[in-house]
């Protein structure tokens, strides 16, 4: 596609309850990011994968986040058990060559867990 | 590991006014570093970045930014800024083999 495309724009989830969060990067890009954005705290890197290397984890915040990215395209956010202090947009980036190249961003998914 | 210092974390000014938004990372390394910048409603795009040679770069929109390796620094700076540049700004920071590391942002409100 011509962007980063995120899906859903928008997920209201109860307290408890499991979710998945979809990332369609951009062609042939590589490196594929998934960064949390909470009010006043900035991006937080969560997790990224760089081509068919071990995916770097380090930020994921607890063992209820995990990601995966199939055929070194597409990516996907699950969030178990959430909490509400899930709540935040969920971007995801993606760039040619990690760290080198410009990171392009999707719209985001703002995840409101009640 | 890296990080990000902004600051500043609301800046508003005057349409014409000049504006300086600072950043300070933490890497003793060779870094790559960035701004970007959101727009309300909008999604992260890129306003300038530097990778090596001339540490004044300059970016989209009359943006421009000096890195001075000796303070850790990589400063944002615009001469006149514009209603339109409402923002919220955001610099980060990647050593190439590390994740790209962002500070917490800088909200710029101008006013007319």
């Amino acid at each position: 596609g011509a962007g980063v495309s995120q899906s859903p724009s928008n997920k209201v989830t109860e307290k408890g309850k499991d979710v998945e969060l979809r990332c369609d990067p951009i062609s042939g890009h590589t490196a594929l990011y998934w960064y949390r954005q909470s009010l006043g705290q900035g991006l937080e890197f969560l997790i990224y994968f760089q081509g068919n290397s071990a995916p770097d984890k380090s930020g994921l915040p607890s063992d209820r986040f995990s990601a995966e990215r199939t055929g070194g395209s597409v990516s996907t956010l699950t969030i178990q058990r959430t909490q509400q202090e899930d709540s935040a947009v969920y971007l995801c980036a993606s760039s040619a060559i990690q760290g080198f190249t410009e990171a392009f961003f999707g719209q985001g998914t703002r995840l409101t867990v009640v | 590991a890296q990080s990000v210092s902004q600051h500043n974390h609301h800046v508003i000014l005057s349409e014409a006014a000049s504006l300086e938004l600072g950043c300070n990372y933490s890497y003793g390394g060779t870094v790559n570093l960035f701004w970007y910048v959101q727009y309300p409603g909008q999604h992260l795009q890129l306003l300038l970045k530097y990778f090596s040679g001339d540490p004044l770069v300059k970016g989209i929109k009359g943006f421009e930014a000096e890195f001075i390796k000796s303070k850790f620094s990589f400063n944002l700076r615009k001469p006149s800024v514009q209603w339109s540049d409402t923002a919220e700004y955001f610099c980060a920071v990647s050593s190439g083999n590390t994740p790209l590391v962002f500070g917490k942002g800088t909200r710029l409100s101008v006013i007319a």
